[in-house]
């Protein structure tokens, strides 16, 4: 079955990097686009970033465009945020989420989501 | 911007149907922003509901239907249970690789 484990959770300071990564297994990964989706404490899902099945387009909303950046390894089932210049506003627990492809448009597949706290 | 408007909160009774609705501040909502919607109970991980306007996810109970009702994207619960009592988000595609979710509506079942 279909398997998405997001690991590098953690506090960091104002100004400060984290990379959050999100282990797949169950299907084939390089097959597949990939987003990361993020809720802050008591408030709803927001889209963060998208990233084509091959690492060959990457889409980011503006709230973090320019400070993260989604990328993937392929050959090991793995894919990443790197988050540069976090601010108090970037405090949220981050979900991998598989896109089902196949000329549908859903995030059909969750990881169970890694807190980021940034806090002074 | 793009914002995506949904009711913040939403009752119904045991045995009812409800329908929450997902709309564009900037037009209408058609079948080529791919509606999709997911179920989240608190502390839990969303689960896929619908996508593809009104394609149930595997293991998803027939009482959920998607649908488009008018200029907007609809999620109809029929025959509400207790345990449908969660947070509801729709998500459109904008092309291009973006996304937008809805603020979300919380459903009450009482």
């Amino acid at each position: 079955q279909v398997q998405l484990v997001e690991s590098g959770a953690g506090v960091v300071q104002p100004g400060g990097s984290l990379r959050l990564s999100c282990a797949a297994s169950g299907f084939t990964f390089s097959n597949y686009n990939m987003h990361w989706v993020r809720q802050a404490p008591g408030k709803g899902l927001e889209w963060v970033a998208f990233i084509w099945f091959d690492g060959s387009s990457k889409k980011y909303a503006d709230s973090v465009k320019g400070r993260l950046t989604i990328s993937r390894d392929n050959f090991k089932d793995t894919l990443y945020l790197q988050m540069n210049s976090l601010t108090i506003e970037d405090t949220a627990v981050y979900y991998c989420a598989k896109d089902s492809g196949g000329g549908d448009c859903a995030l059909d597949y969750w990881g169970q989501g890694a807190l980021v706290t940034v806090s002074s | 911007q793009t914002v995506v408007t949904q009711e913040p909160s939403f009752s119904v009774s045991p045995g009812g149907t409800v329908t929450l609705t997902c709309g564009l501040n900037s037009g209408s909502v058609s079948t080529n922003y791919y509606p999709s919607w997911y179920q989240q109970t608190p502390g839990q991980t969303p689960r896929t509901l619908i996508y593809t306007t009104n394609t149930r996810s595997s293991g998803v109970p027939d009482r959920f239907s998607g649908s488009i009702l008018g200029n907007k994207a609809a999620l109809t619960i029929t025959g509400a249970q207790a345990d449908d009592e969660s947070d509801y988000y729709c998500a459109l595609f904008l092309g291009g690789g973006l996304w937008v979710f809805g603020g979300g509506t919380k459903l009450t079942v009482l």
